[in-house]
């Protein structure tokens, strides 16, 4: 177990909808990384938070938003979503703001239909 | 960050040493190498790191050549539950952004 946890562990929806997955890092951590993986493709980064402030922005699709809250919970909005969303989003917290060492939680599965 | 050369799968025998390469040629001085794995579908989870000297930990060893350029990660007695993708990044400490995670190595541990 890592400290990090991530809900919905699943969800179905279908295309057009607009989905939140939410996740709550360590204890303590400050920094927040949302990753996306499909079958098709590795482990893509999309987005990190440090201390609720973005910090560093990756493939994300202009469709697809996170925040981070006070309480250092975060969130990943996906919204008018395509068949091609379809994938297990990771959620992944550190202490530090550089992101050496870095710990997943277990994922969201998102299955668009 | 230098770029890492990992083969593509691997298979070890149940009770062995599973021994992974990474090849990081073009590592300079202040980068060091993270050694992640994923077990199928799970959320990937960090082994070890190191800058030039060996390092062990609960899980494995990193071996780090003398001139930085290659490593191996040694999972000392694998086990099944040892089955995975291990992934060698190489970063420097301190740097802004992501981790970014190549192919990596699939190890498939058999009875």
């Amino acid at each position: 177990d890592s400290g990090v946890t991530q809900t919905p562990k699943h969800l179905i929806t279908a295309t057009g909808q607009r989905v939140t997955l939410r996740c709550s890092p360590r204890s303590g951590d400050l920094s927040v990384y949302w990753y996306q993986q499909s079958l098709d493709q590795g482990l893509q980064f999309l987005i990190q938070y440090y201390n609720g402030e973005e910090r560093a922005k990756g493939n994300i699709l202009e469709r697809f938003s996170a925040q981070q809250f006070p309480d250092l919970h975060s969130e990943l909005n996906l919204s008018s979503l395509e068949l091609g969303d379809s994938a297990l989003y990771f959620c992944a917290s550190s202490v530090e703001f550089s992101g050496n060492t870095i710990y997943f939680g277990e994922g969201s599965w998102l299955t668009v239909v | 960050d230098a770029k890492t050369t990992q083969p593509t799968s691997m298979d070890c025998a149940e009770g062995r040493a599973a021994n992974l390469p990474c090849n990081h040629s073009t590592i300079s001085g202040n980068e060091y190498v993270y050694w992640y794995r994923q077990i199928h579908s799970q959320g990937p989870q960090y082994i070890i790191h190191g800058l030039k000297n060996n390092e062990t930990n609960e899980m494995a060893s990193l071996i780090i050549t003398e001139d930085r350029k290659s490593s191996t990660l040694i999972l000392p007695h694998a086990t099944l539950r040892d089955t995975a993708v291990y992934y060698c990044i190489v970063r420097r400490w301190g740097s802004q952004g992501n981790l970014i995670f190549g192919k990596g190595t699939k190890l498939s541990v058999k009875p």
